[in-house]
Formats: structure tokens, sequence, C-alpha cells
């Protein structure tokens, strides 16, 4: 069973600061997928990332993939309250589809006014 | 556009009832997945389908059957609940391409006593 690490699992900032969530595994995927997951609600994805090394921006949001395919991270500047939310990261191996997708546990982002 | 929908959104039952839950998608996708989440656990899969007519069996199967008989639709069948049972089940369906993102339903929330 591949393993998907997110951390830290809990955070809690104030507005307008700058943080850093973490998804690190054993093994190499083919791409990485982050979603956003509001209370009551489905996750909904904010990225994909393919390449080692690629950096995608997505408004306030920076998400990078490493070199060796096997972590990302998740990088968000001047956290806003509407940044509230469970971050999920999720590795795909092969190109079959995404059946095989692994799900970290998630990190619950508390954004306080 | 409705995307996934789910129903129902709550459900209480009691140990030994059968349900069912029920899952529509009018994308045309071809790959649709049913999913448990409890807390802090992330999202774990339990079954999958390629196509009509065809399932299989993802991480916790036991306890849950599916069937597939149109692109559309995608039942989750309980048949003697447990309260093991007791989570968030979320439908998801997704293209062909390798590496495409899921789009999930919002959820239903079961309990049971």
């Amino acid at each position: 069973t591949q393993l998907l690490e997110q951390s830290p699992q809990f955070l809690s900032i104030q507005e307008g600061e700058n943080l850093t969530v973490y998804c690190n595994s054993s093994s190499v995927f083919s791409s990485l997928q982050w979603y956003r997951q509001e209370p009551g609600e489905g996750p909904v994805l904010l990225v994909t990332v393919v390449t080692g090394g690629e950096v995608k921006k997505l408004k306030r949001l920076t998400f990078q993939f490493g070199d060796a395919r096997k972590d990302s991270s998740l990088h968000i500047t001047a956290a806003q309250p509407g940044d509230t939310g469970l971050y999920l990261c999720a590795g795909a191996r092969g190109g079959a589809g995404s059946y095989q997708l692994t799900f970290g546990k998630g990190t619950k982002l508390s954004v306080i006014p | 556009n409705a995307g996934v929908t789910q129903t129902p959104k709550f459900r209480i039952l009691k140990i030994g009832q059968s349900m069912t839950l029920q899952c529509t998608q009018d994308m045309n996708h071809n790959y649709m997945y049913w999913y448990r989440q409890d807390p802090g656990m992330g999202l774990k899969l339990i079954y999958y389908s390629v196509g009509a007519g065809i399932t299989d069996k993802g991480e916790v199967p036991n306890g849950y059957n599916v069937s597939r008989s149109t692109t559309e639709d995608f039942p989750l069948r309980l048949e003697l609940a447990a309260p093991s049972q007791t989570s968030v089940y979320f439908c998801a369906s997704s293209g062909v391409i390798g590496n495409s993102p899921l789009h999930f339903g919002n959820g239903t929330r079961l309990t049971v006593t």
C-alpha cells in the first residue's frame, strides 16, 4: 500500500500569514492532484502537477511537484478566511485512469479573521 | 450543470438494515467511484467502475456491493449495516484519460446505530 503523508494535520493561522503544507511519499507518482474540501461538500480539484519540478500558481496558491515525483507542497501567500478548508493531496500511478489515486489524510486549515 | 448527484444527504440505519446510496452523473464519464471518508483518515476507495457493466473492488469493499447498468448511475448497496459503516460516502466520476480529475458529489452522511 502506498502512503501519502500530509503535514501538518491541522493548521490555524491569522489572516494575512503565509503557510506551506506538505505531501510526502516513498513512492513515485505519475501525477499529483490537490483538492480542497469545505464542510458538507465533496472535494474540488485545485490543480494537477505532472512533471518533476513543476510549479503551478493559482492566484495566491503555489503548488510544486518534487523533482523525483515523490512529494509536493502547497504554499499559500497572505491567507484569507476563504482559504479555510481541508486540503487533500492525491497521487496517481500509471496512465490507466484515476481509479489508482491514493489520497493523503488531509491538512485542515483554519484562517482566523 | 448538475455534475455528480448523490441521494440521500443523510440517513440513520439500525444495525442489520439495508439501503442503497444513489449516485448519478451527467458528464458522460466512463469512470465512477465510491469512497468513504472517516475523520482524520482521508478517502478510502470502496468500489470503482470503468464503464457500464464493469465494476471492481477498491481498498475497503467488504460489506458493500455495486452495480453499473448505465453510464450515468452507480448505486452503492449496504446489505447488513454495521456500526463500522458509519461514515460519509462520496461518489465521484472522471474521464477516461489518465490523470483526469475526479468530480465529487456532496456526500451522504450515514449513521448506523
